[in-house]
């Protein structure tokens, strides 16, 4: 199984960008990376994933580097409701229907600062 | 936010009492997941399902048994609840494989 290392803990100022690292230099060819993440007290939501190339949407940046070992998560400009742990998974497959699950770790609590 | 209910989200039992917990969409999608979050684990899948009577574990099912007769509703059952069980669970839906998983409220078990 790949595993994914991320720092316990980081702070951004509230209005910049907020950059999570996190490794999985153990990742196949043909697992995906995601990121969730969790406000105190709800479900996890999902933000992004990806494969191999860069991905953006309405919430974030996903950066991979070229060899797939790490990727970046980014928050372009945080506010204070971004607060949360933040979950970096790599999506593996556990049975012959091809039904993938997910695998939380620790993740990392970012806090924003006023 | 996708139409996942939980029920109840508060219940406090007693050892060795059976407890039922309640997953329900409305999204119509395949996969149903029951997972339980604790401090310092982050969040362990406990059963997962990828279709109505279609079923498999997750790698903490030991104590746990769940049963899906209709798409949109996925029971986890604790045949005789135990402390260890003490814990906040979460169901997640997703509309098949390579796709995000969507959470719901969560249920917050508390076992005396």
């Amino acid at each position: 199984d790949a595993k994914t290392t991320q720092p316990p803990s980081m702070d951004c100022a509230e209005g910049r960008a907020a950059n999570l690292p996190c490794n999985h230099s153990t990742i196949s060819g043909n697992e995906y990376v995601y990121w969730y993440r969790q406000i105190h007290s709800q479900g996890p939501q999902y933000i992004i994933h990806g494969l191999k190339n860069n991905e953006t949407n309405e919430m974030a940046s996903l950066i991979i580097t070229e060899d797939r070992k790490s990727s970046t998560l980014i928050l372009p400009h945080a506010t204070l409701r971004d607060t949360a742990v933040y979950y970096c998974i790599v999506r593996e497959a556990i049975s012959n229907f091809g039904n993938e699950k997910l695998t939380f770790g620790t993740g990392t609590r970012l806090t924003i600062i006023p | 936010d996708a139409g996942i209910t939980q029920s109840p989200r508060h219940k406090v039992t007693e050892t060795g009492t059976p407890v039922t917990l309640r997953c329900h969409q409305t999204e119509n999608h395949r996969y149903m997941y029951w997972y339980r979050q604790d401090p310092g684990h982050g969040l362990r899948l406990i059963h997962y399902s990828y279709g109505v009577k279609d079923t498999d574990k997750g790698e903490v099912s030991d104590g746990y048994s769940v049963s899906r007769s209709k798409t949109e509703d996925f029971l986890l059952t604790l045949e005789s609840a135990t402390s260890s069980q003490t814990s906040v669970y979460f169901c997640a839906i997703s509309p098949g494989q390579r796709y995000e998983q969507y959470f719901g409220p969560g249920t917050r078990l508390t076992v005396t």
